[in-house]
């Protein structure tokens, strides 16, 4: 069964560093979205990515955050200057597009643990 | 807004007992209603989905959940509780949106902790 795939699984920086998070949504989805999980708690939206632009952001997702899809695979999430609340673990997931995509599910990915130290 | 809510934090149960993981929703309109459940140090994966039809709706792992209108619940349940079920479980809602290249994003619950003890 196709999954979605992230790398790397842990990610240490810096306060201040820039870190870039990767994902590969399963090939034949349209929607991708990034969520984020801080400690093991609840599932928070960060943004969602439509035809090659964000389609909805949450308040989370502020000026220091910037999604790509810089190919036909990859969806990455950039922090540019990151802070010690960034910590958290960040999910990658994707879901089929078009008439009826409501009624499918996200497809997540194993998540990213970034630590901002 | 549209909202989900799971009001227990954890739930204990003896394996071989059924278990029930409860979930409220909040929408306007017609709910798309999903569960999911969280092993430790994974992704979240798909259990089960209400979009339309039958109440009960069957999912992986031997789990079901019942959509209650009235109630504006969808529960999940479980006949037998096994141990290798303990994880984290989310109840979801679609955001279904307006206008093109809405993506529906998920709406997720605060989660709840099950525990399945030997």
């Amino acid at each position: 069964e196709p999954e979605v795939t992230q790398t790397p699984s842990h990610q240490v920086t810096q306060m201040g560093q820039e870190v870039i998070l990767r994902c590969v949504p399963i090939s034949n989805h349209l929607y991708f979205y990034w969520y984020r999980q801080i400690l093991g708690q609840k599932v928070e939206f960060l943004v969602s990515f439509y035809n090659n632009e964000i389609s909805e952001k949450s308040e989370i997702f502020d000026d220091q955050f910037s999604v790509e899809r810089p190919d036909g695979s990859n969806f990455t999430l950039k922090i540019r200057s990151t802070k010690l609340e960034d910590s958290a673990m960040y999910f990658c997931a994707s879901s089929e597009g078009g008439l009826g995509s409501y009624n499918s599910p996200l497809h997540f990915g194993n998540g990213t643990r970034l630590t901002v130290t | 807004a549209q909202s989900v809510a799971q009001p227990e934090d954890q739930v204990n149960v003896a394996e071989g007992n059924p278990l029930t993981v409860k979930c409220t929703y909040s929408v306007s309109g017609n709910p798309y209603l999903f569960w999911y459940v969280q092993y430790p140090n994974r992704g979240l994966q798909f259990l089960l989905k209400y979009i339309t039809g039958d109440n009960l709706v069957k999912g992986s792992y031997g789990f079901e959940a019942e959509f209650n209108k009235s109630q504006t619940s969808f529960h999940l349940k479980k006949p037998s509780a096994l141990v290798s079920d303990s994880a984290l479980y989310f109840c979801a809602v679609r955001d279904k949106g307006w206008g093109s290249g809405n993506t529906g994003k998920l709406i997720f619950g605060q989660g709840t902790t099950l525990q399945v003890k030997p």
